[in-house]
């Protein structure tokens, strides 16, 4: 059974267009919702994590929007550059245990 | 060391033979995690450390599957009698505490062939 379930597989945006990613989850143990990216060849690297008391939280080009009541977050990458091409994936954690990953989104942005 | 470090980076082991990945948390973090990512897909959760004991081991496959953290630091996964679907790169964490904020090694490539 998928507990996080990420759309779309992949994308392509043009330099300085809005990247979107939605995830959606069904455990409403989840206490806590982190995004990864991960170059080829590299382990995930966080990148910007919520919790659901909080229904938005940026970090330079980077925005997690929680909709608590749909059990569904987003990533928006807003001026995408073309070095932000990597795999992106969403996570949730229930009780500070393990961390369970949707399927990822390739995202590739063309100069 | 800076960041989690896991040796090999590479290996390629004949169908049936025994293999050791090993994983150097960061220093002081108590949670230790090993995780497997198959091509194009998402990290699938193996087993937690908390200290030397393994808090949760519910990930691993069967019983050809095998962890140890012994003095809280150093981990080691053991596979035995390795099958051409074990291969997959295999991702070490470590963080703090239980909570989010892992930080992940560069993986181990296991190509059983």
């Amino acid at each position: 059974q998928q507990q996080v379930k990420q759309s779309p597989q992949s994308l392509i945006v043009q330099k300085g267009g809005i990247s979107i990613i939605n995830c959606a989850y069904e455990n409403t143990a989840f206490d806590y919702f982190p995004w990864y990216q991960q170059f080829p060849g590299k382990g995930p690297a966080l990148l910007i994590a919520i919790r659901p008391d909080v229904s938005e939280k940026k970090e330079g080009r980077f925005t997690i929007s929680f909709n608590k009541s749909a059990k569904q977050f987003s990533l928006h990458i807003m001026d995408s550059q073309p070095g932000d091409s990597a795999t992106y994936f969403c996570a949730a954690i229930a009780a500070g245990n393990k961390l369970t990953f949707g399927g990822g989104t390739r995202v590739l942005v063309k100069p | 060391g800076a960041g989690v470090s896991q040796t090999p980076s590479n290996k390629v082991t004949e169908k049936g033979k025994y293999v050791e990945l090993r994983c150097d948390p960061i220093s002081g973090h108590t949670a230790l995690y090993w995780y497997r990512q198959s091509l194009g897909q998402g990290p699938e959760f193996l087993i937690y450390f908390q200290g030397t004991g393994a808090a949760d081991d519910s990930g691993l496959p069967n019983d050809r599957f095998f962890a140890v953290r012994p003095e809280g630091s150093v981990s080691t996964l053991k596979i035995q009698r390795t099958e051409r679907g074990d291969s997959a790169v295999y991702l070490c964490a470590s963080s703090f505490d239980r909570g989010g904020g892992y930080t992940f090694g560069s993986g181990t490539r296991l190509t059983v062939v």
